[in-house]
């Protein structure tokens, strides 16, 4: 299976600041997902990360507040803006081929604001 | 929508015990079932999955059959091990819902394993 890098592993941010995440697979995939992983709570997906095309957002994620770029098969960003308290959740990047399962997973980012 | 619902935890269990942790769904198509673990500080693994009805994923002792009369995927162990201490979450991927296929996780339950 791809083997999935994130960075940064953790972080403490300030109110108001933003943090750009980093995904990077091993090999060329089609499908790269984000998802939201709240304190002692389950995942919810932010958003499909399209190579070369603006990402498909979940209900209640909009770009504005999780950019995110991809731009290559390789490589996508999720960016946290304008961070508050409640931004604080592990993030996770995880990928897929199309028409194939499982997703596999990276580690997460594990995210604290201050 | 399609969603997971999950047993609630947390559960403790001593080493050796038999575990049983349920697991039904609700999908509009034929959705693919899977058990994700996570191990304190780290992310996600894929445990188990099954593509179809009557289909059994096994791993590491871990067993879920497909059930699509009763929508069910339960886990069980025979013989649970303090390393088996973790989170774990029954997902789904519906690929007939947008041709998206992303997962919809249950709630997650907690296993905790005593020696």
């Amino acid at each position: 299976s791809a083997v999935i890098s994130q960075k940064p592993s953790r972080d403490i941010c300030q109110r108001g600041t933003s943090l750009t995440i980093q995904c990077q697979v091993d090999s060329q995939v089609t499908m790269m997902f984000w998802y939201r992983q709240q304190p002692g709570q389950s995942l919810t997906l932010i958003a499909t990360a399209n190579q070369g095309s603006e990402a498909t957002y979940e209900s209640g994620f909009v770009i504005d507040k999780f950019p995110i770029s991809r731009p290559n098969l390789t490589f996508s960003t999720l960016t946290v803006s304008n961070m508050s308290p409640e931004d604080s959740s592990i993030y996770l990047c995880s990928v897929g081929d199309r028409g194939q399962q499982p997703q596999h997973f990276g580690d997460g980012t594990r995210l604290s604001i201050l | 929508g399609d969603s997971v619902t999950q047993m609630e935890g947390p559960v403790t269990l001593s080493e050796e015990a038999f575990l049983t942790i349920n697991c039904t769904y609700t999908a509009t198509g034929y959705p693919s079932l899977f058990w994700y673990v996570q191990y304190p500080g780290e992310g996600l693994q894929l445990l188990l999955k099954a593509t179809k009805a009557d289909d059994k994923g096994s791993n590491k002792g871990f067993e879920a059959t497909y059930r699509k009369e009763t929508t069910s995927f339960h886990l069980e162990k025979g013989s649970v091990q303090v390393s088996d201490s973790a989170v774990y979450f029954c997902a789904l991927s519906d690929s007939l819902q947008g041709g998206s296929e992303k997962l919809v996780f249950g709630k997650g339950t907690k296993l905790t394993v005593n020696p």
